[in-house]
């Protein structure tokens, strides 16, 4: 079956470290979506990348899918406190139905050192 | 307005009980979501509605029956549960089903279930 890897699991960095988180697919995708998870807080849409090889920018925060567009990453330069959380790729993975449904990827949970 | 509010915050129920959870949005979304997340893990597609119909039911127990009275509400109804089944469980919608063209997902801050 369809598999999805994020990684690393866990990532700890001092604050103004950049981060990089990788998401894996087994199959190749129609788009990928990235989401946000503060702790005790509900997933907060980032972004979503439709084109291979796409690589979207916000303030920090640098959004890439492959050219096979089985990968994607998330890199956020010069950490700050705020961008604690867990980090979660979102897909397409199952497209033996009609319908794509998104599912989320293990997450990868950030904390930063002030 | 771009949020989804869901009620109650909490729950605590017993085996024997039946409750029920709620979500509503008024973006005009027309595709809502119940996933259920336990800690640390990522959130667990457990039903799709679009257009008010059931699309995808992600082979749940039936203890958890789903309702969409309306485009903008969505209901879980709960019976008969077990203590694994404590959770916190998301709703969420997007503008169409997930996998168009365009399908951001909302999630309201969600309900934490606790069984006895």
């Amino acid at each position: 079956g369809q598999q999805v890897m994020q990684i690393p699991q866990y990532q700890h960095v001092q604050e103004g470290e950049d981060f990089t988180t990788y998401c894996n697919s087994s199959t190749t995708l129609s788009n990928i979506q990235w989401y946000k998870q503060r702790p005790g807080g509900h997933p907060v849409f980032l972004i979503q990348l439709v084109k291979s090889g796409e690589v979207k920018k916000q303030k920090r925060l640098t959004f890439q899918f492959g050219e096979a567009k089985k990968n994607s990453s998330l890199h956020i330069t010069a950490t700050q406190t705020t961008d604690v959380g867990t980090y979660f790729c979102a897909g397409p993975w199952d497209v033996k139905t009609s319908y794509d449904k998104v599912i989320f990827g293990p997450g990868t949970s950030l904390s930063v050192i002030p | 307005d771009t949020e989804v509010t869901q009620t109650p915050k909490h729950l605590v129920m017993g085996m024997t009980n039946k409750k029920s959870l709620k979500c509503e949005q008024h973006m005009g979304h027309r595709a809502m979501y119940w996933y259920k997340q336990k800690a640390k893990k990522p959130p667990e597609l457990m039903f799709v509605y679009s257009y008010e119909k059931l699309s995808i039911n992600e082979s749940v127990p039936s203890r958890f029956s789903p309702e969409c009275p309306n485009s903008s509400l969505l209901n879980l109804h709960l019976h008969a549960l077990q203590p694994e089944d404590s959770a916190l469980y998301l709703c969420a919608s997007s503008q169409d089903q997930a996998g168009g063209s365009y399908n951001e997902q909302f999630f309201g801050p969600g309900t934490r279930l606790t069984v006895l």
